[in-house]
């Protein structure tokens, strides 16, 4: 069974700095990698996705992908109170179209 | 991205009766949409998956005669939680994926709380 594996938290860090999340998988067929935003309350939202290794940016937001060690992170940079929020890693799982979930890391931005 | 729509989002409902939870893609075709729930500080965990037009897959440890899943249309999957009892209270959310698509969409989800 694939798993996802991601620090829990809270992770917290003051506004501006720079939030890093990271989340290893075990499946090294993995060639999908997501990442979703959940506030308190409300269903996922997707922010990034990334297919090939190296560095993946939008906007605020970097995704960075290594097959060899198996880790995917998310970067924000210049993080604002808006972001806090629990990160998802998200890959596909042992079907065709379903997604394995980590558990989430809680990110909290402090003003 | 593409919209999937699910409707009720809040409901509440006395212990032994049944709820139906609605998902809907709005604008794409979905052959197979997910079902997941997700109790207070825990992740989503997948229920079952629906296929439209034939029966859906359900994970380990889910009760398929108690969480009905009908998927008859491309756009619309349903999920009946029958009598539902207090332990059944969580957040339920659809997601829906489209058919030559990698990104999933969630629906808003559904808060059940049964009393």
């Amino acid at each position: 069974q694939k798993e996802v594996e991601q620090n829990s938290g809270p992770l917290s860090v003051p506004e501006g700095a720079i939030a890093s999340l990271n989340c290893t998988y075990s499946d090294r067929g993995s060639q999908s990698f997501f990442w979703y935003r959940q506030y308190s309350g409300k269903s996922p939202e997707l922010i990034m996705s990334i297919y090939s290794n190296g560095d993946k940016e939008d906007g605020r937001f970097t995704a960075q992908l290594n097959k060899a060690s198996q880790y995917v992170s998310l970067l924000i940079r210049d993080s604002q109170p808006s972001d806090s929020a629990t990160y998802l890693c998200a890959l596909p799982g042992a079907g065709s179209y379903q997604l394995t979930f980590g558990k989430g890391t809680k990110l909290s931005v402090i003003p | 991205g593409a919209v999937v729509s699910q409707h009720p989002s809040r409901v509440i409902c006395k212990s032994g009766t049944s709820v139906k939870i609605e998902c809907r893609s709005l604008d794409f075709q979905a052959t197979t949409m997910f079902w997941y729930r997700q109790f207070p500080k825990q992740s989503l965990m997948l229920m079952a998956t629906s296929n439209e037009g034939s029966k859906a897959t359900y994970e380990q440890g889910v009760e398929k005669d108690k969480f009905l899943i009908n998927h008859a249309s491309l756009t619309l999957s349903t999920l009946t939680v029958t009598s539902a009892h207090p332990e059944d209270s969580s957040f339920y959310i659809c997601s829906a994926r489209e058919v030559l698509g990698t990104e999933a969409f969630f629906g808003q989800g559904t808060r059940l709380t049964v009393v």
